[in-house]
């Protein structure tokens, strides 16, 4: 399996830009996760989906934050406009509840999207 | 508000000790906590879980416990190697039910030295 997918990898954009980000699950998990990462504020959830349905949507910082899941196999994060705050390292993870016990709730990541806007 | 806290500082450990990190966290009621590792450029990758009614677990060199008495887990990496230089995240959450968010903390960088 190829694992979580992330693409692009960096983004370079200027502010008031829109950045669409994209994520490709594991085939089979059921749930997928955004998180951003910052020096300052860690790894933070803004959004989960179940079954391509938005669970929770409250880490969300504005609405200028969009996100979506058409179908199993692909979700993306939309950021319109753009703002220089918004520069960080967005992460995708998937997960399955049909784990091992030992695992439950086991996130896999993606190798990011590191996002720098001027 | 809900708080995790993991030592923001470096911890420095010798090649073949114990090293020892820790999480705290206040304001909340996991029923679960992961520890996740993170090398430079990378997501993180999940290593152990344990639950509310745990109190220990094991997995090769790795030992987590969990104290919700004291709010508090524990990671131990045994016999220490400089390849387990790395970020290690704790990450707590609510739901038995199904997968679901992660509150994590902010990480602790380990570096082992030869």
């Amino acid at each position: 399996d190829a694992g979580v997918i992330q693409s692009p990898r960096h983004e370079v954009t200027e502010m008031g830009q829109e950045v669409t980000l994209r994520c490709k699950p594991i085939s089979g998990h059921d749930y997928l996760f955004w998180y951003r990462q910052t020096m300052m504020r860690g790894l933070e959830l803004l959004i989960y989906f179940n079954n391509n349905v938005p669970i929770d949507d409250s880490g969300m910082p504005e609405d200028r934050f969009s996100a979506k899941m058409p179908n199993a196999s692909f979700s993306t994060l939309k950021i319109q406009p753009s703002e220089p705050r918004d520069s960080a390292v967005y992460f995708c993870a998937s997960a399955t509840k049909l784990g091992r016990e030992s695992s439950y709730n086991e996130q896999f990541f993606g190798p990011g999207t590191r996002l720098t806007v001027l | 508000s809900q708080k995790i806290e993991q030592n923001s500082e470096a911890l420095n450990i010798q090649e073949g000790k114990t090293a020892t990190l820790t999480c705290n966290y206040t304001n909340y009621s996991p029923a679960y906590l992961q520890w996740y590792r993170q090398d430079p450029g990378r997501g993180p990758v999940f290593l152990l879980l344990i639950r509310e009614n745990e109190k220990e677990k094991r997995k090769e060199r790795l030992k987590v416990t969990f104290d919700t008495t004291l709010k508090q887990s524990l990671f131990h990496i045994t016999a220490s190697q400089p390849a387990d230089s790395a970020t290690y995240l704790c990450a707590l959450g609510d739901s038995g039910g199904g997968a679901d968010g992660l509150t994590f903390g902010k990480g602790t960088h380990l570096i082992i030295q030869p």
